[in-house]
């Protein structure tokens, strides 16, 4: 079962607009990952957030994350068209490590 | 560093037959994990090596099974076929250590079609 779910499953902006996702999870975390997958290609490791932490930033990236609400945000600013991919976020309970990937939001930029 | 590889990039195999996938992780990496890919399901964790043993394991039948050689190549292997097997299968390797975070590097997958 998933233990991440994004929202929206979909959005499509223009380019030069703010994208942002929200990703909620349901149990405890040591931290949270956003991830980024090309059409059909492995995934790219964007940001980490622990959970001691409530924002981060990565160039255009901003990451909030809210362990009250159980849930965190990926805000990509002045998005161009080349950000057009799936974004999953990814949440570690510690221990012997297993991340548990939610279903993606799949982003379209237009041009 | 080389990134993590996968073999082969695509297959496509006949329902009952077997296939075995191959992930090179990135040099000094030990952890090696495994997870399906479908439209439906999502990323789906299959399980985790560490050191040649298995750590973890997500909810799929016997059918899938894995390994980990001494060098941290892992293989992953899938027995009887069944059409919902076709998926992206992707490999991801990490430089653990207990307690830090787990940054997981990605190969492109094996796209694996079952007619």
């Amino acid at each position: 079962s998933q233990q991440g779910e994004e929202d929206p499953q979909a959005l499509s902006i223009q380019e030069g607009e703010n994208a942002t996702m929200n990703c909620s999870y349901k149990t405890s975390i040591n931290n949270l990952q956003w991830y980024r997958q090309n059409s059909g290609r492995g995934l790219v490791h964007l940001i980490l957030i622990r959970s001691n932490e409530r924002e981060k930033h990565s160039g255009r990236l901003r990451v909030t994350l809210d362990t009250s609400k159980k849930s965190s945000s990926l805000l990509i600013t002045a998005s161009r068209a080349a950000d057009t991919a799936s974004y999953f976020c990814a949440t570690d309970a510690g221990g012997y490590q297993k991340v548990t990937f939610g279903i993606g939001t799949k982003l379209q930029v237009i041009p | 560093k080389a990134g993590v590889t996968q073999t082969p990039r695509y297959l496509i195999k006949t329902r009952g037959q077997q296939v075995t996938l191959s992930c090179s992780p990135i040099s000094g990496h030990r952890s090696v994990s495994w997870y399906q890919q479908t439209p439906g399901q999502g990323l789906q964790f299959l399980f985790e090596y560490f050191s040649e043993t298995q750590r973890n394991k997500g909810n799929f039948p016997g059918r899938f099974s894995g390994r980990q050689f001494s060098n941290s190549r892992s293989e992953m292997n899938v027995s009887t076929l069944e059409l919902g097997d076709s998926a992206l299968y992707l490999c991801a390797s990490s430089l653990v250590g207990r307690g830090a975070p787990y940054e997981q590097y990605f190969g492109p997958g094996t796209r694996l079609t079952v007619t």
